[in-house]
């Protein structure tokens, strides 16, 4: 069972849906990273957490550190949003230098 | 200005060879890394190196070598090839503690 755990794997969805991609883990950390890729591009850093809530423009990112949980949002999708998502960890005990932990990522597709 | 930049974007070559990619950052961070982007999409940490000290994931063979000439340089060089080492390579970069996550555009590596 891998540390970071995400759901769903794919999403297909019409524009303008809410849509909601949720990553659980399993280790302790210092900050949880949600990252964007798209196809055959580079890797964006999307938002960084260590507890509650980021919002920028139509992203909201939150996180329950008790629950080990965090939930990333997309307002009014749009088929620019299109993209892997990939939750990823600092691992407490790295202090940060060890690295992120990953999840599988999340293929979302936005349809017009 | 880019601001973690790799070289080459591709590379095909034989197995057998030694070959190295290059990483640069001009953010002034102190902390680079070497990630690998399977064919399935995982990713997952090779090394992490600050100014202080080289972190290396176990699992990685001992024919990579990550090779840091100054704080804003961290290159890979790869001995004898295999075919299993095609994969995404990306070089990233961020400030203590996991902060700025800023990753370059990949490497990807088709070994023949």
């Amino acid at each position: 069972k891998n540390e970071v755990e995400q759901s769903p794997q794919n999403l297909t969805a019409q524009e303008g849906e809410f849509i909601t991609i949720n990553c659980s883990y399993s280790v302790g950390i210092s900050a949880l990273h949600w990252l964007q890729q798209h196809p055959g591009g580079g890797i964006v850093s999307l938002f960084m957490l260590s507890s509650g809530k980021k919002k920028h423009g139509r992203l909201i990112a939150t996180i329950n550190i008790q629950e080990k949980h965090s939930s990333l949002h997309i307002t009014a999708s749009h088929p620019r949003d299109s993209a892997v998502y990939i939750c990823a960890v600092n691992p407490v005990l790295g202090g940060g230098a060890d690295g992120l932990t990953f999840g599988k990522g999340t293929h979302l597709i936005i349809q017009p | 200005d880019t601001a973690v930049s790799q070289t080459p974007k591709y590379l095909v070559t034989q197995m057998g060879n030694d070959k190295s990619i290059k990483c640069e950052q001009n953010l002034g961070h102190d902390t680079m890394y070497w990630y690998k982007q399977d064919s399935k999409k995982f990713l997952k940490i090779m090394f992490s190196y600050n100014n202080k000290e080289l972190i290396i994931n176990e699992t990685v063979p001992n024919r990579f070598s990550p090779k840091s000439p100054d704080k804003a340089h961290l290159n890979l060089h790869i001995n004898s090839l295999e075919l299993g080492d095609s994969a995404v390579y990306f070089c990233a970069s961020s400030r203590s503690g996991g902060y700025g996550y800023t990753f370059g555009s990949g490497t990807r590596l088709t070994v023949v």
